[in-house]
């Protein structure tokens, strides 16, 4: 079974604080990393796709890192915001998978005022 | 931009009721896919196409079957509702299958079997 794992499940960050959650992923075989974005009522939207070891990408406040080596990424939410409260879901695409996402359950955050 | 659009958004069955949910991109994407999404599990596919006239099985095909008869559509039919058939489906598309292209999601289409 290819599974990718995300944690935590989900966390509560005070406004203004910065954070970070992992997405683990099968390193062998790998091709690519995605993240999405996903409020509560909508649809999924990417943030990042992520394909190269050593890998950084960044959209505003948020970033991610990817090590295919050891099969882990990294997002960041510098001084976290209301609007930032959303599950945050990696997927992996394995070649052994026959090319297909395969989706971690998705950490779910939540930034108090 | 109407990106995916799936219809309808809301829907209850009685078990044993059939029903297809309809999928729709204009961005002009090869592939399409289905996912369903359950409480305290990712999304799981369950089928996909490459293109025009090809599906595909996924993760969790049984009970489903699905048509590309035109590039734009992807329908998703249930012949005879199951409970376990509960859930919140997802369509999306994107222009590569090869994952280096991020894929786009419909709002959803919640549905309830009785």
């Amino acid at each position: 079974i290819l599974n990718v794992e995300q944690s935590p499940q989900s966390l509560h960050v005070q406004e203004g604080d910065s954070t970070n959650f992992t997405c683990s992923f099968p390193s062998s075989n790998f091709y690519a990393l995605h993240w999405y974005r996903w409020e509560t009522a909508k649809s999924p939207e990417a943030l990042f796709v992520m394909t190269l070891n050593g890998d950084e990408k960044k959209k505003g406040r948020i970033s991610a890192t990817l090590n295919t080596k050891e099969g882990y990424s990294y997002l960041y939410i510098k001084g976290s915001q209301p609007e930032d409260s959303a599950t945050y879901l990696c997927a992996s695409l394995i070649k052994a998978a026959g090319n297909k996402l395969t989706f971690g359950g998705g950490t779910r955050v939540l930034v108090k005022p | 931009n109407a990106g995916v659009t799936q219809t309808p958004k809301f829907r209850v069955l009685k078990t044993g009721q059939s029903m297809t949910l309809l999928c729709a991109q204009d961005m002009n994407h090869e592939y399409m896919y289905w996912y369903r999404q359950d409480p305290g599990m990712g999304l799981r596919l369950i089928h996909y196409s490459v293109g025009e006239g090809t599906t595909a099985k996924g993760e969790v095909p049984d009970g489903y079957n699905v048509s590309r008869l035109k590039k734009q559509n992807f329908l998703l039919g249930l012949e005879s509702a199951a409970p376990s058939q509960t859930s919140v489906y997802f369509c999306a598309s994107s222009y590569s299958r090869q994952g280096s292209q991020p894929q786009h999601f419909g709002d959803g289409t919640r549905l309830s079997i009785l």
